[in-house]
């Protein structure tokens, strides 16, 4: 089965760090670009970062030079490393991939995570 | 770079179509033939109904169907189901990011 499973969320004080993990499962992790996508709660979503096969890595700028997205595909894991927290970062996050053709391009995310909750409050 | 703009909300009763847009600028919906579209519905992580504007993932419903004109995108649904009712977010992939529109409401009435 086709599976990411996120973890890693949890309570921190603004200003401090947290490292997500999204394990994958069922497929080539190392042919997927990856993404990671946050919702605040009654909120759209939100493009955080992603990270091709290379290990190319994007990211908006609200989160540019705070947060690292990194791979590691010999474990088939994703990560998300976030330093000095906001209140503004608190949100469900979750982890999707996505097929990349270099002739033809992005082919949507078709997989996610059930997402991991972090909380940025003192 | 701004998110895409969508409807707030859309209605329509069972057996309807309705159409969602989306509108962007030339250097995301309108530059390329990357537009995905995703349904959410409420504490469940969102899935992928079209790609590359007008692409259906396997097991989508033919129902739903994408299209794009210039800057804007578009989502229709037609015969309308009570299942329907959810979240829609249109989505543009650009050279350096990937930009979300910020979502709209789907009531079948």
């Amino acid at each position: 089965e086709v599976q990411l499973v996120e973890s890693g969320g949890g309570l921190v004080q603004p200003g401090g760090s947290l490292r997500l993990s999204c394990a994958a499962s069922g497929f080539t992790f190392s042919s997927y670009d990856m993404h990671w996508v946050r919702q605040a709660t009654g909120k759209g979503l939100e493009w955080v970062s992603a990270i091709g096969t290379a290990g190319d890595t994007y990211y908006p700028g609200s989160v540019k030079g705070r947060f690292t997205i990194s791979r590691e595909n010999a474990k088939n894991s994703l990560y998300l490393q976030m330093n000095s927290l906001r209140a503004g970062d608190t949100a469900v996050y979750y982890c999707a991939r996505e097929y990349y053709d270099i002739l033809t391009g992005p082919y949507g995310m078709d997989v996610w995570g059930q997402g991991t909750t972090v909380t940025v409050s003192s | 770079q701004s998110a895409l703009t969508q409807p707030a909300s859309v209605s329509g009763s069972p057996g309807q179509s309705i159409t969602i847009s989306c509108t962007g600028t030339s250097s995301d919906v309108g530059g390329y033939n990357y537009v995905s579209w995703y349904q959410q519905h409420p504490g469940k992580a969102p899935k992928l109904m079209i790609y590359e504007v007008s692409n259906r993932p396997s097991g989508v419903s033919n129902r739903f169907s994408g299209s794009k004109s210039g800057n804007t995108a578009s989502l229709t649904i037609s015969g309308l189901q009570a299942e329907d009712e959810a979240d829609y977010y249109c989505s543009s992939y650009t050279s350096s990011s990937t930009l979300f529109g910020g979502g709209t409401k789907l009531t079948v009435l």
